[in-house]
């Protein structure tokens, strides 16, 4: 069955860029229909997607964090990453990776890893 | 503040029902978008339990259900059981955001 797993620092400094991976095993993560996408969950609070991006290279971001966000795949390596640039404190969160289903629903996560934004 | 509003907490005793609701607008549940909603222990990677606001993915408990109705959406957990604790999310899709939103997520408490 298919899984994700995030990996990645778990402490970035105040205005560096903070950068995650999500490796998926089991599946192919040329499998057409998914898009591949990153959300994330702030201490106590809810859920925030970030943007997903799908086999093809082809990227959608959260207005609200299009301007510091990039997200691309490695098709060899059955892999997409998160790149999130001039973080602050309030970018401190677990991060998850996921599955959407068709632009619709997210029926596979990650386990999430926690980033913290701290000097 | 989330898009779309739940309630805190529910809680019941083993056996009882108990429902979350999952409040948004014309922007979102209204205007049309399907509901989805997501089971999450601590720790542990969010699970799907209901998509397109009824349908259950297969090995999802028939205990679980789920309805829409104008601008609000609701999950149901009958005959609840002590493995149901965990915290509920719904999610669906805002047209004046454009994004994908999530609840403000439901603690439910096994008494």
């Amino acid at each position: 069955q298919v899984q994700l797993q995030e990996s990645g620092p778990g402490l970035v400094k105040p205005s560096e860029t903070l950068s995650l991976t999500c490796t998926v095993s089991g599946g192919s993560i040329n499998s057409g229909g998914y898009y591949w996408t990153w959300i994330r969950q702030h201490p106590g609070k809810g859920l925030e997607w970030i943007g997903y991006i799908y086999w093809s290279g082809s990227t959608y971001y959260n207005p609200s964090l299009k301007r510091r966000v990039t997200i691309s795949i490695d098709t060899s390596n059955n892999e997409f990453s998160l790149k999130l640039s001039s973080v602050t404190a309030a970018d401190t969160a677990v991060y998850y990776c996921a599955r959407d289903h068709a632009r619709n629903w997210f029926d596979l996560w990650g386990q999430g890893t926690l980033v913290t934004v701290s000097s | 503040q989330s898009v779309l509003t739940q309630p805190p907490s529910v809680s019941g005793a083993p056996g009882q029902r108990v429902t979350i609701s999952c409040t948004g607008s014309s922007s979102n549940i209204g205007a049309g978008y399907d509901v989805h909603w997501y089971q999450h222990l601590a720790g542990t990677a969010p699970k799907l339990l209901i998509h397109g606001n009824t349908n259950r993915p297969s090995g999802v408990p028939d205990r679980f259900s789920g309805s829409k109705s104008g601008t609000s959406a609701s999950l149901a957990i009958t005959g609840l059981q002590a493995e149901d604790e965990a915290d509920y999310y719904c999610q669906s899709y805002d047209s004046s955001l454009d994004a994908y939103v999530f609840g403000s997520g439901t603690k439910v408490t096994v008494l």
